[in-house]
């Protein structure tokens, strides 16, 4: 079975300043890794996924995110964030016919 | 421009009532799922349907069950509401499962009283 863990629930930072959500997966099969942003009062969307090839994936708003399978992490990085990154972050896995998500990550930026 | 669109924004049921949860895709995706989403506890998977008339159990079936007659429509029951079941719906719809990205609705916010 796989699972997802968010280490953080919330994290606060400055308009500018660079950021990163963490992300741990468990699966005992070969994984697909997505992440989510939601924003206020919105559904769901996708910012970037890991099927296969390159660990470094980029997506959209200038987001990016690594796979590291020693490490069983796929966290999500930004260089330098603005006001309307303010959201909540999902990362996901699916290892089979459904995605499990983690509890989610509320990344607040502050000018 | 891929829409998953559901019925209500906005929802107040009293204890015991029959609810009814409607979600409509327009990307002819053959699968659709419905979670419910909780402070703290990120998306949890209900129900899915990976064609009409199909369905399978997610993670937390009790007390819900869906109905998919037409292959853009997935409806989600609550045959007796309870207060446990205030939450946050959210419907999504996919290609395929595993590897394809799932598409989400709006959601529906359910207070039961």
């Amino acid at each position: 079975a796989q699972s997802v863990t968010q280490l953080d629930s919330q994290v606060p930072v400055f308009e500018e300043a660079p950021v990163e959500l963490r992300c741990n997966y468990s699966s005992s099969v070969s994984v697909y890794l997505f992440w989510y942003v939601q924003y206020p009062n919105q559904g769901l969307q996708l910012l970037l996924k890991y099927l296969s090839g390159s660990t470094l994936v980029k997506g959209i708003n200038g987001f990016e995110a690594e796979f590291n399978k020693s490490q069983t992490s796929f966290h999500l990085r930004k260089p330098s964030v603005h006001i309307s990154d303010t959201a909540e972050y999902f990362c996901a896995v699916s290892g089979g016919n459904k995605l499990v998500f983690g509890a989610g990550t509320i990344l607040r930026v502050k000018s | 421009d891929v829409k998953v669109t559901q019925s209500s924004r906005y929802l107040v049921k009293r204890t015991g009532e029959k609810v009814f949860l409607e979600c409509v895709q327009d990307m002819d995706h053959e699968n659709m799922f419905w979670y419910r989403q909780d402070p703290g506890l990120g998306l949890r998977l209900i129900y899915f349907s990976y064609d009409v008339k199909m369905k399978e159990k997610g993670d937390i079936p009790e007390g819900y069950s869906v109905s998919r007659e037409k292959k853009e429509r997935f409806s989600l029951i609550l045959e007796s509401a309870s207060t446990n079941q205030t939450s946050m719906y959210l419907c999504a719809s996919g290609k395929g499962l595993g590897l394809y990205e799932q598409y989400f609705g709006p959601g529906t916010r359910l207070t039961v009283t």
